[in-house]
């Protein structure tokens, strides 16, 4: 099972806005650690997309954003295009599970 | 640029192990960690360990302890995944992602590399 929560799926029509919630608890998301999100369009390998909660890495539009709120994270994705369409992950720290990475389990975004 | 390139897709039959390779290039290998993780088909992402190398220090995910092995060739700025015993449910494809720490994010990806476990 994974340790965060993610919907599998969302959908959205062009130009909407659209969230994506991760729901964690007090051992990664609630104790401070950082979230991180990642794109996966079919067939390639994830991308960065939001680092250290709500920070974009340099060539990501604006249009995606992140924040945190006690044990969730979520991604928000304004003006929602085509080439969005793809499955999107958080990422965080758990100190219960001898350090480790932890993923969401991912959700697909569908552009109608 | 900073690319990670992974080596070629694997047939396995159970039992046996794998070796992936990563060979890094464009930045300073020793500067970053190295952070294998897995996608089962149509499933999502799995980490799997850590490695340091430039100390060569490792961590490993709970769940594959006795199973994987990370180790590096600083002098050609490679880094290796060897996953043992395979099963059919290893069957996945395998990154390496470059990053700093625990904590932090993976900011580049290899291509990944098929690995199919198959008798």
């Amino acid at each position: 099972q994974t340790v965060l929560t993610q919907p599998p799926s969302v959908s959205g029509a062009p130009g909407q806005r659209v969230t994506i919630s991760c729901a964690g608890s007090s051992s990664n998301i609630g104790a401070g650690y950082r979230v991180h999100w990642y794109q996966q369009l079919p067939g390639t390998a994830p991308k960065l997309l939001i680092y250290d909660n709500t920070n974009r890495p340099s060539g990501v539009p604006d249009r995606f954003s992140g924040s945190n709120s006690g044990t969730s994270a979520s991604l928000a994705i304004t003006g929602l295009q085509a080439e969005d369409e793809a499955d999107y992950y958080c990422q965080s720290y758990d100190d219960r599970l001898s350090g480790s990475k932890v993923f969401g389990g991912g959700t697909k975004l569908t552009v109608l | 640029q900073v690319q990670l390139v992974q080596s070629g897709a694997e047939v396995k039959k159970p039992g046996a192990p794998v070796k992936v390779s990563c060979k890094a290039s464009g930045y300073v290998f020793k500067t970053y960690d190295i952070f294998w993780v897995r996608q089962a088909t149509g499933r999502g992402l799995e980490w799997m360990g850590w490695m340091n190398p430039n100390s060569g220090n490792t961590g490993y995910a709970v769940r594959f302890q006795g199973r994987i092995t990370l180790t590096r060739s600083t002098s050609i700025n490679t880094a290796y995944m060897e996953l043992g015993s395979l099963r059919s449910e290893d069957t996945a494809v395998y990154y390496c992602a470059r990053g700093r720490g625990w904590l932090g994010h993976m900011d580049v990806w290899g291509q990944g590399t098929t690995v199919t476990v198959f008798s």
